[in-house]
């Protein structure tokens, strides 16, 4: 198993640039979740996926889509990018949806920079 | 909002030393989680401890949970280089629809000095 990967590693984009964060896992995990990681703020939920189809809001949604159209897909949008969005970005699957005490596997991040 | 907070932000001992963050939290919980993550790497789950427990062991790793003081503490004991890392709490709860949140603290920098 692959476990969780995310393409691309590294991202400079222009400010009102849009582009796509892709996220994928061969686990068959029903959860999957974006999270940000900004220095001294610790990780923060963006969005995350019950499974295919559907889809809800963490504690920071502004600024990003997300769609879930297979189990292993969990693709996370920048409609206009913005310098606020300057982070390292997360994907993170668990097995269960129900299950609290299901641990999260992360993926390896993506570096963005917006100028 | 950050539910975890971990305490201290930076910690620098002695290999063989043990090692202690700790976490506080705000809201109830079904358990917390803690990680480990590399210098630019993804995060790894280290132990888990449900919210009716005290007390939990996973080789040199040892957790305690009060949920009276909404706290946690992580030890590492008998530490190596190789422990040097970031710690993270993370606390686990109800998002609705039989779906959970995991919400994270910002994390402990440990270094480990040969």
């Amino acid at each position: 198993n692959a476990g969780v990967t995310q393409t691309p590693k590294f991202q400079v984009l222009k400010t009102g640039q849009s582009m796509t964060l892709q996220c994928a896992q061969d686990m068959n995990h029903e959860y999957m979740s974006w999270y940000r990681q900004d220095p001294g703020m610790g990780l923060r939920l963006i969005h995350y996926s019950v499974g295919a189809g559907i889809t809800d809001q963490g504690e920071v949604p502004n600024g990003y889509n997300v769609s879930r159209s297979t189990t292993e897909d969990f693709p996370l949008r920048l409609l206009s990018a913005a310098p606020s969005q300057t982070s390292v970005y997360f994907c993170a699957s668990s097995p269960r949806v129900g299950s609290f005490t299901d641990t999260q596997y992360f993926g390896p991040g993506t570096r963005l920079t917006v100028l | 909002s950050q539910q975890g907070e971990e305490d201290p932000q930076a910690l620098s001992i002695q290999e063989g030393e043990n090692a202690t963050m700790n976490c506080s939290y705000k809201t109830s919980i079904n358990n917390l989680q803690w990680y480990r993550q590399n210098s630019g790497r993804g995060l790894v789950h280290l132990i888990l401890i449900r919210s009716n427990e005290r007390e939990k062991h996973s080789g040199r790793l040892r957790v305690t949970l009060d949920t009276s003081k909404k706290s946690s503490s992580l030890l590492i004991t008998a530490s190596r280089a190789a422990d040097t890392a970031s710690y993270f709490c993370a606390t686990a709860r109800s998002s609705g629809a039989g779906s959970y949140q995991l919400t994270f603290g910002k994390g402990t920098k440990l270094s480990v000095i040969p």
